[in-house]
C-alpha cells in the first residue's frame, strides 16, 4: 500500500465551527506532514511529526491544532478559522531521512465562510 | 532569501517533444536532496525524481531526467517525449540535511502546457 488518504475531500465551515481533517498511511513511514497550499502557490509547511512527536511547527496560529495519535494517523483540528484560511490542505508522509521522497495525499479543499 | 527559484511561470511544449523546466537553489549545507513533483489540477502532488547532493550521476526515471549542475546550483527537469497528460504544475523542492531532512522548501512552480 503506497497511498496516503485524506478525509474529507471537501469541507465548508463557518468561523465558529470546530472540524478535523484526517490523514492516514500504512507505508510504515515515521514522518508525517501538514502543508497548506493557496491557489497558484507552492505548498507551505505547517507541521512535521517524527515518531509521533511534533518536530516542526512553522509558527502556525493556534486555531490549527495537529495531533498524531499513532504512527499511521495524523489529524488537524480546526477551530475559529478565518476566511483567509481557505486553502488546499495536504498531508504527506516519508521515511525519516532527507533523501526520501514525501508521499502526498489528495488533499482537503477547505472553504471558511 | 529565496532558496528555490523557478523562473518560468508557464511553458508550452508540442506533444512528443522534449522540454526543460529550470530550477536553481541556494544552500550552504553540503548535504541536501533535490526533488521534482508534479501537481495536476486534481491537487495531488506526485513525486517524479530525486537527486542527492553527493550523487555523481544525474538521476533518471523513465521519461524524466534531472540535469544536476552542482557548481551552478541548478537542477533542471527534462521531460522527453511530452504527452498530453504531462500538462500540470511542476514544483522543484529541496530538503536540507541540517533540518533533519524534514523541512522541504518548494519553488514557485512552473505550469506546463502540452499542445496536441
Amino acid at each position: 500500500d503506497t497511498e496516503v488518504t485524506q478525509t474529507p475531500k471537501h469541507l465548508v465551515m463557518g468561523m465558529t465551527n470546530k472540524k478535523s481533517l484526517k490523514c492516514e498511511q500504512h507505508m510504515g513511514h515515521r514522518a508525517m506532514y501538514w502543508y497548506k497550499q493557496k491557489a497558484k502557490k507552492p505548498p507551505e509547511l505547517m507541521f512535521v511529526y517524527s515518531y509521533e512527536k511534533l518536530s516542526i511547527n512553522e509558527s502556525v496560529p493556534s486555531r490549527f491544532s495537529p495531533e498524531c495519535p499513532n504512527s499511521s494517523l495524523l489529524n488537524l483540528h480546526l477551530h475559529a478559522l478565518q476566511p483567509e484560511d481557505s486553502a488546499l490542505y495536504l498531508c504527506a508522509s516519508s521515511q525519516v531521512h532527507s533523501d526520501n521522497e514525501q508521499f502526498f495525499g489528495p488533499g482537503t479543499r477547505l472553504t471558511v465562510l | 532569501a529565496q532558496k528555490i527559484t523557478q523562473t518560468q511561470p508557464g511553458m508550452f511544449v508540442q506533444e512528443k517533444e522534449a522540454v526543460t523546466l529550470d530550477c536553481t537553489y541556494d544552500t550552504s549545507d553540503p548535504s541536501y536532496g533535490l526533488f521534482w513533483y508534479k501537481q495536476p489540477s486534481s491537487g495531488e502532488m506526485i513525486f517524479l525524481i530525486y537527486q542527492g547532493s553527493y550523487d555523481q550521476q544525474n538521476a533518471t526515471e523513465g521519461r524524466y531526467s534531472l540535469n544536476f549542475q552542482k557548481a551552478r546550483k541548478s537542477a533542471n527537469l527534462v521531460i522527453s517525449a511530452s504527452q498530453l497528460g504531462d500538462s500540470a504544475m511542476y514544483f522543484c523542492a529541496m530538503r536540507e540535511g541540517n533540518t533533519g531532512g524534514f523541512k522541504t522548501i518548494f519553488g514557485a512552480g512552473t505550469r506546463l502546457f502540452v499542445k496536441a
